[in-house]
């Protein structure tokens, strides 16, 4: 199991929005650490989407957003497109695991 | 621009060790750590740990204590990742990823290096 918990798919239709969940506790996301969130094409590398919780990179399209509240935080992607189906991981740090950067399990996306 | 590149793939029986290389450039190497992450087939990604290039500190991630040992030559921009003790559960890709800091994004990765164990 992974410390931090995301439905294991979600599917949405282009145009549409859908939101996708990492839930944390109280020794990472409810402390206070940053929630980073990471897309992976198929075959590829992952690549940072959020990070600090609400930060887009340079490049990002803003239809990619963050937030974050207690012990969770969301990533949502509006006006969904076909090239957005791929693997999404979110990340933060757990001071229980001494120093460990902890992910989520993933979120399949399929564009329907 | 900022690109990690790793050492090609490896196939090892079980028992051995692997050493995986990951070549900076673009950036000032000492400036940020380098992670390495690793993906079995169609599962989740897993930190293993962090160096510093500049201090050559480390950190491990508890399921790979006394298995892993990170490293550098800051000479040539790179840094070194060796797993002993393989088994087949190993068997996956293994990337590098850089951070500014403990609590920051990775914001740049390698391709990442497929390791195959097995008998």
């Amino acid at each position: 199991q992974s410390v931090l918990t995301q439905p294991p798919s979600v599917s949405g239709a282009p145009g549409q929005r859908v939101t996708i969940s990492c839930t944390g506790s109280s020794s990472n996301i409810g402390a206070g650490y940053e929630v980073h969130w990471y897309q992976q094409l198929p075959g590829t590398a992952p690549k940072v989407l959020i990070h600090d919780n609400t930060n887009r990179p340079s490049g990002v399209p803003d239809r990619f957003s963050g937030s974050k509240s207690g012990t969770s935080a969301s990533l949502a992607i509006s006006g969904l497109q076909p090239e957005d189906e791929a693997d999404y991981y979110c990340q933060s740090y757990d001071y229980m695991l001494s120093g460990s950067r902890v992910f989520g399990g993933g979120t399949k996306l399929t564009v329907l | 621009q900022v690109q990690l590149v790793q050492s090609g793939a490896e196939v090892k029986k079980p028992g051995a060790s692997v050493k995986v290389s990951c070549k900076a450039s673009g950036y000032t190497f000492s400036n940020y750590d380098i992670n390495w992450v690793r993906q079995a087939t169609g599962q989740g990604l897993q930190w293993m740990g962090w160096m510093n290039p500049k201090s050559g500190n480390t950190g491990y991630a508890q399921k790979f204590q006394g298995r892993v040992t990170m490293t550098r030559n800051t000479s040539i921009s790179t840094a070194y990742m060796e797993l002993s003790g393989l088994r087949s559960d190993d068997t996956a890709f293994y990337y590098c990823a850089r951070t500014r800091g403990w609590r920051k994004d990775f914001d740049s990765w390698g391709q990442g290096t497929l390791v195959t164990v097995y008998s």
